[in-house]
């Protein structure tokens, strides 16, 4: 597609649910990066993929959440055992390229995870 | 650890008035990206500068580059109440790959 789709827009989930979040990048892009937005509008960077490879997962907690992106399929980002800290906006983002250069990333609309 | 501090943090002006919002870092970046963040929205991008000295202009919004790649500015010419919104610069230091965010802007224009 012609921009980075992500589902579902808002996402409910109680405290020890699992939470999955999809991001289907733009046609063509061969990275993806997932952000985390809390409150005070700071950007967490999380993980990236270079096609369905983690490339810098360096952002991501150890435990609960977990992530891929499957040849064919949306991306997914999947947090076990939900806590309320998790509640936040996660972006998806891709890029063409993720080296150096011109490498602009596109983000989605993001999906707004409340954790009650 | 490498920070990216952007400045203000907040800034609420009157409409017409000029305002310039600051990025910068003590390490260089490969690129320096700027988006614009509506509420309930994703960052959209505005520009990306790459070339130390970079200048580039989008209608009122001026972006520069500094000629050492590790800040940046934006300067907005006589404000309109549509330019409110969340001002984000975001860069790739060189050899990195993630974009690192800086704490953004809250721009306010009153008419």
């Amino acid at each position: 597609g012609e921009e980075v789709a992500q589902t579902p827009k808002h996402l409910v989930r109680g405290e020890g649910q699992k939470a999955k979040l999809y991001c289907a990048p733009i046609k063509g892009h061969s990275y993806v990066f997932w952000y985390q937005q809390v409150l005070k509008n700071e950007f967490k960077f999380l993980i990236s993929f270079q096609n369905e490879n983690v490339f810098d997962e360096t952002g991501m907690p150890k435990e609960r959440f977990s992530a891929k992106c499957l040849p064919n399929s949306p991306c997914s980002l999947e947090i076990q055992a939900t806590k309320l800290e998790d509640s936040a906006v996660y972006f998806c983002a891709s890029s063409q390229w993720g080296g150096q250069g011109r490498t602009e990333a596109f983000f989605g609309q993001g999906t707004r995870l409340t954790v009650v | 650890t490498q920070l990216l501090e952007q400045s203000p943090q907040f800034l609420s002006i009157q409409e017409g008035e000029n305002l310039t919002v600051y990025c910068n870092s003590s390490s260089v970046f490969s690129s320096l990206q700027w988006y614009r963040q509506e509420p309930g929205e994703g960052p959209v991008l505005l520009v990306t500068v790459v070339t130390g000295g970079e200048v580039k202009k989008l209608k009122r919004l001026t972006f520069q580059f500094g000629d050492a790649r590790k800040d940046s500015s934006l300067h907005i010419t006589a404000a309109q109440p549509g330019d409110t919104g969340l001002y984000l610069c975001a860069g790739r230091w060189e050899g990195g790959n993630k974009l690192v965010f800086g704490a953004g802007t809250i721009l306010r224009v009153k008419s």
